[in-house]
């Protein structure tokens, strides 16, 4: 119940098309969905996150989806460009525990070809 | 804002010695640090979390006497990875909260044990 499933593990996107990552979580005690972008050798960084209470969240050529009822929330990047190739983590997390952990996805390569 | 750092950033150690890893907040006060390993095209894997003047708690599996974890300031939190061996061999990234529910990451530790 606690996992978060991440899907596709692998994906190539021509230059300017759309990515899709998908995530899906089972606890629905869940509250805060962030995304976080890794490049080899370097710690993730945060992309977008996005709450429950809000089903569309975006922030440049990144936008969150998310689907209470289905437990489902994924990352759509616009126009993707070759600087996007990176790996990219869903992770969901709860405040109701009181530590904030996150739980990740098993994450997604992205290549973008020029 | 909301810049983590590490030090060092990568580390050559040989097989029995201890690493010390240190994770600074540089911008803010950090409630919560936590620190993760991260084995190569893996996910992050948690291994404790740390509240300022408080004993680190430690994920299920992760011996608490060979990583040890203090976290003195609002500011510092150091990971000692005692008598290390090469199947230690990983990159660890720590991230800090300050009161909300996002992890602002490091830029990681590559310790090689040889």
């Amino acid at each position: 119940q606690q996992q978060v499933k991440q899907s596709p593990q692998s994906l190539i996107v021509q230059k300017g098309g759309i990515s899709i990552i998908n995530c899906a979580y089972e606890n629905t005690a869940f509250d805060y969905f962030p995304w976080y972008q890794q490049f080899p050798g370097k710690g993730p960084a945060l992309l977008i996150a996005i709450r429950p209470d809000v089903s569309e969240k975006k922030e440049g050529r990144f936008t969150i989806s998310f689907n209470k009822s289905a437990k489902q929330f994924s990352l759509h990047i616009m126009d993707s460009q070759p600087g996007d190739s990176a790996t990219y983590f869903c992770a969901a997390s709860t405040a109701t525990s009181g530590t904030y952990k996150y739980i990740f996805g098993t994450g997604t390569r992205l290549k973008v070809l020029a | 804002g909301a810049v983590v750092s590490q030090h060092p950033s990568w580390v050559i150690c040989k097989s029995g010695t201890s690493v010390k890893i240190e994770c600074r907040s540089l911008d803010f006060q950090a409630t919560t640090m936590f620190w993760y390993r991260q084995f190569p095209k893996q996910s992050l894997m948690l291994m404790a979390t740390s509240n300022e003047g408080s004993k680190a708690t430690y994920e299920q599996g992760v011996e608490k006497d060979k990583f040890l974890i203090n976290h003195a300031s609002l500011t510092l939190s150091t990971l000692t990875v005692t008598s290390a061996h090469p199947e230690d061999s990983s990159f660890y990234i720590c991230s800090a909260r300050e009161t909300g529910d996002t992890q602002y990451f490091g830029p990681g530790t590559r310790l090689t044990v040889l």
